[in-house]
């Protein structure tokens, strides 16, 4: 159980249109949803946390307006990347969590989606 | 501020036994995590500590002491599928998690 979706796995657009970035969690409750981006070579950097139903919380140096995160429900948070540009090409993985027990204890991860802006 | 220290690199030879050891200094303390990554992947779950000891699961073992601020992840009989990086990663009293950079373990035949 508890697995963690993300659709498209892979996405190349051009410079200033924007992308969406679907994570589901198919078989529990995720209450608590984070986003993270990752460069080649470097480690995770959280971008944001949301919980269902209330504004997500961007981490220090993270643009609200331009990574819109959605938690509409208790299963699906989407993140908008607006007006991408090529610096924003990374490996995007969300990750979610459960209200108790092992759910709680642990994040997880979907299988990431990796956009290429060119 | 919180850090994370783990090495950036390691090499092991196929068969043996690594310790991969993280340092942290955290605002708070609610778990210790340890995740494997294999390149162009997601992280996938390995272990998780609370308490000071040690928590075996096959091949992987995870030890915890708080008072030191130290864990190590101890892999066995390595097989070169073991090859990826692997993240340590603390949850502090706001329950965030904190990442680690990452120790990026390399298997020789």
């Amino acid at each position: 159980g508890a697995v963690v979706s993300q659709h498209p796995s892979w996405v190349i657009c051009k410079s200033g249109t924007s992308v969406k970035i679907e994570c589901r969690s198919l078989d529990f409750q995720a209450t608590t949803m984070f986003w993270y981006r990752q460069f080649p070579k470097q480690s995770l950097m959280l971008m944001a946390t949301s919980n269902e139903g209330s504004k997500a919380t961007y981490e220090q140096g993270v643009e609200k307006d331009k990574f819109l995160i959605n938690h509409a429900s208790l299963t699906l948070s989407t993140l908008t990347v607006t007006s991408a540009h090529p610096e924003d090409s990374s490996f995007y993985i969300c990750s979610a969590t459960g209200t108790s027990g092992d759910l709680y204890n642990e994040q997880f991860f979907g299988p990431g989606t990796r956009l290429t802006v060119l | 501020g919180q850090n994370i220290d783990q090495p950036t690199e390691m090499t092991a030879t196929e068969g043996a036994i690594v310790q991969i050891n993280c340092t942290y200094q955290t605002s708070g303390f609610n778990g210790l995590f340890w995740y494997q990554q294999h390149a162009g992947e997601a992280p996938t779950f390995l272990s998780y500590n609370v308490l000071d000891g040690l928590e075996e699961k096959g091949r992987f073992s995870s030890f915890l002491s708080r008072s030191k601020g130290y864990s190590y992840l101890l892999l066995k009989e390595l097989q070169m599928k073991d090859s990826a990086s692997y993240l340590c990663a603390v949850r502090d009293s706001n329950y965030q998690l904190i990442w680690g950079a990452g120790t990026k373990l390399i298997i020789k035949p």
